[in-house]
C-alpha cells in the first residue's frame, strides 16, 4: 500500500503524559499537514511543512504542540503535558507541492484518548 | 482569522433527490477543494476549483465557484445510498494552508 500512513491507529493516555504520533507520506509528496478532527466537526488546521520546512503554524495551537519532519519525509507531532481537551482524531495529509495547489491524500488518522 | 462556514449542516434526502450544498468564505480564496468523508473514515478528494465562476462537474456531482472566490457550491443531481457521507469543503487564501468548512451531513434514504 502506497498510501499516507499514521501510526498508531489508537493511543489512550492518562492527562499530563506526553504523546507522539508518526506519520508517513506518499513518497513523492513534498508537502505534509497535520489537523485535528472532533466529532461532528471538520478538520482543524493545526500545521503544514514544504518539505523539512515548518511553514505555517496554527495561532490556535499551544506551545504543548509541536511537529518536525526532519529529512522532509516522515513526520511526527508531539503533544506534551496531554489534557482531555485534546481526545480528538489526528490526521496526517501529504500533497505534491511545486508552487500550485494540489489535492491532498488524508492518513487514516490516530485516535487520541486523554483520560 | 480565516472562516469557512457551510450550510445546511444536515440534510435528509430521499433517494433519487438532488442535494446542494453551500460554502462561504469570510476571505478571498485563491482555490477551494472539495472532500467527502463516509462515516468512520478520512477525508477523500473530491475536487479543486482555481479559477473566478469556475465549474466542474463529475457525473452527477456539480461543483461551481463563485465569480468573488468567496463561495462554492457542491450539487449531486439523483442522489443514490452511496452519496452518504459528509461534504467538505476547504479553503486556501494565498498560502497553501487549509481551513475546513463546518461540513454538511447527508444521509439519503432508500
Amino acid at each position: 500500500d502506497t498510501g499516507v500512513s499514521q501510526d498508531p491507529r489508537h493511543k489512550i493516555t492518562k492527562r499530563g503524559q506526553n504523546v507522539t504520533f508518526r506519520c508517513d507520506p506518499i513518497s513523492e509528496h513534498n508537502r505534509l499537514y497535520w489537523y485535528r478532527q472532533t466529532l461532528g466537526q471538520g478538520p482543524e488546521f493545526l500545521t503544514y511543512f514544504q518539505n523539512e520546512a515548518q511553514l505555517e503554524k496554527s495561532r490556535l495551537l499551544s506551545d504543548r504542540f509541536s511537529a518536525e519532519r526532519p529529512k522532509g519525509s516522515f513526520s511526527t507531532l508531539e503533544i506534551q503535558r496531554t489534557e482531555q481537551g485534546d481526545s480528538a482524531m489526528y490526521l496526517c495529509a501529504s500533497s505534491l507541492g511545486a508552487g500550485v495547489p494540489y489535492e491532498q491524500y488524508f492518513g487514516p488518522g490516530t485516535r487520541l484518548t486523554v483520560t | 482569522g480565516q472562516q469557512v462556514m457551510q450550510i445546511p449542516q444536515y440534510q435528509h434526502v430521499q433517494e433519487g433527490e438532488d442535494f446542494t450544498t453551500y460554502c462561504n468564505s469570510s476571505t478571498t480564496l485563491s482555490n477551494i477543494q472539495w472532500y467527502k468523508q463516509r462515516p468512520g473514515g478520512h477525508p477523500v478528494f473530491l475536487i479543486q476549483l482555481v479559477k473566478s465562476g469556475e465549474v466542474k462537474k463529475q457525473k452527477r456531482l456539480t461543483f461551481q465557484f463563485g465569480e468573488a472566490k468567496k463561495n462554492s457550491s457542491l450539487h449531486i443531481t439523483a442522489t443514490q445510498t452511496t452519496d452518504v457521507g459528509t461534504y467538505f469543503c476547504a479553503g486556501a487564501s494565498g498560502t497553501y494552508k487549509y481551513i475546513f468548512g463546518t461540513g454538511t451531513r447527508l444521509k439519503v434514504l432508500a
